[in-house]
């Protein structure tokens, strides 16, 4: 089975800063792993994802994630806070649930971004 | 192009009685999956069904159903509603099985 785990439910960064969100997985075989954000009151929107290509994998809005298998890791950075970032973002991950394609979500990190 | 649409977007029930929610994939999408999101954690997984067979189903109760119609839209049916039912239900489409899922903007559901 697999699973993630976002080590921060809660960041803050001051506009303009760098931003980093933590997250590790568990998986018995090659995952396939994503990054979504959620603004209030709105839907998943994917920044981006990995698929066993490159370990570093750009997003969009400025987003990066790299993937590092000796750390069971695939932090997700910017290196420039905007207020519109401000949002809860979800550390995912792809795998099989009989026939069926299941994404298992961790528990979320709301980012804040002060002024 | 739409995106994946979500009906209603806001629904008030009594515990003990029955839900239907809508979702309509993105056009050309033959694969369907059904998150229910409680507040302040992740989205969990439901269902998923695909070329209008359900393909896997996550740690749910019997009380929740499915199904995906020819025109490969999807009902998700909830009876005997609890209050911990109350989240958001989020629909999934993607082209097929494996590939990249988009999300609707999901249908709040509250329990009274």
């Amino acid at each position: 089975a697999q699973s993630v785990t976002q080590l921060d439910s809660h960041v803050s960064v001051s506009e303009g800063t760098p931003v980093l969100l933590r997250c590790n997985y568990s998986s018995s075989y090659s995952p396939s792993l994503f990054w979504y954000v959620q603004h209030p009151n709105k839907g998943l929107q994917l920044l981006l994802k990995y698929t066993s290509a490159a370990t570093l994998v750009k997003g969009i809005n400025g987003f990066e994630a790299e993937f590092k298998k000796s750390e069971t890791s695939f932090h997700l950075t910017k290196p420039s806070a905007h207020m519109s970032d401000a949002a809860e973002y979800f550390c995912v991950v792809s795998g099989n649930k009989g026939s069926a394609r299941q994404l298992t979500f961790g528990s979320g990190t709301q980012l804040t971004v002060l002024p | 192009d739409a995106g994946v649409t979500q009906s209603p977007t806001h629904l008030i029930k009594t515990r003990g009685q029955h839900v239907t929610l809508r979702c309509s994939p993105i056009s050309g999408h033959k694969s369907v999956s059904w998150y229910q999101q409680v507040l302040g954690q992740g989205p969990q997984f439901i269902f998923q069904y695909y070329e209008k067979e359900e393909r896997g189903r996550g740690n749910f109760p019997d009380r929740f159903s499915a199904r995906q119609f020819p025109n490969y839209s999807s009902e998700l049916n909830v009876n005997a509603l609890l209050l911990g039912d109350s989240a958001l239900y989020l629909c999934a489409s993607s082209s097929n099985r494996d590939t990249e899922a988009f999300f609707g903007q999901g249908t709040r559901l509250t329990v009274v």
